[in-house]
């Protein structure tokens, strides 16, 4: 079942304007992932972040997790055209093995 | 440099004509995933393989099949394709299984017509 749900569902920036993506979750949760997804093409693995975390960051990207309120957000900074993208959320559960996928936040980074 | 590979890349089949989608991987990772996306939707998973355990998702209809006939390769098979079954099919692999602390690595995807 879905658990992740992203907000907005779609957003537009300016090049070189920075995108905040937030995700929420309903049960407990181990770690969460961010995921992007080029038009047609298969999800790439972003960053992970462990429950035990408040932020972390790789290269442009800054992720913070919120457990108290079980939302995470995603930021992009100095954005490019090549951001253009979808980006999902995915979250395990403390009790199951897999990842449930949130419906995505499509980002489009204008020239 | 390719690590998780399916082919095709597009898929059109005819309503009720089987159709097998096929999925390879060079990471040698244990788990194998099966996940169908839908426009602009999630992607939903519809099951696993660990090595060779099927591990099918409750509400995965018995149109959907897979085989995993050794570590590197994996496929879906759907028995009687539906309109409601056109859409993009994700193969993905990791590592282990346990749930969130395992980056799974995506394929390009299968995008499924059916007419």
């Amino acid at each position: 079942s879905q658990q992740g749900e992203e907000d907005p569902q779609a957003l537009s920036i300016q090049e070189g304007e920075n995108a905040t993506m937030n995700c929420s979750y309903k049960t407990s949760i181990n770690n969460l992932q961010w995921y992007r997804q080029n038009s047609g093409r298969g999800l790439v693995h972003l960053i992970l972040i462990r429950s035990n975390e408040r932020e972390k960051h790789s290269g442009r990207l800054r992720v913070t997790l919120d457990t108290s309120k079980k939302s995470s957000s995603l930021l992009i900074t100095a954005s490019r055209a090549a951001d253009t993208a979808s980006y999902f959320c995915a979250t395990d559960s403390t009790n199951d093995y897999k990842l449930s996928f949130g419906a995505g936040t499509t980002v489009t980074v204008r020239a | 440099d390719a690590m998780v590979i399916q082919n095709p890349r597009y898929q059109v089949t005819q309503f009720g004509k089987p159709v097998t989608l096929s999925c390879s991987q060079t990471l040698n990772h244990n788990v194998m995933y099966w996940y169908q996306q839908k426009s602009s939707q999630a992607p939903k998973l519809l099951f696993h393989y660990y090595d060779k355990d099927f591990n099918n998702e409750a509400d995965t209809p018995d149109n959907f099949q897979s085989r995993r006939p050794n570590t590197s390769f994996c496929f879906l098979d759907i028995r009687s394709p539906g309109l409601g079954d056109a859409a993009m099919y994700l193969c993905a692999t990791s590592r282990g299984r346990t749930g969130g602390q395992e980056t799974q690595y995506f394929g390009p995807g299968t995008r499924l017509l059916v007419l």
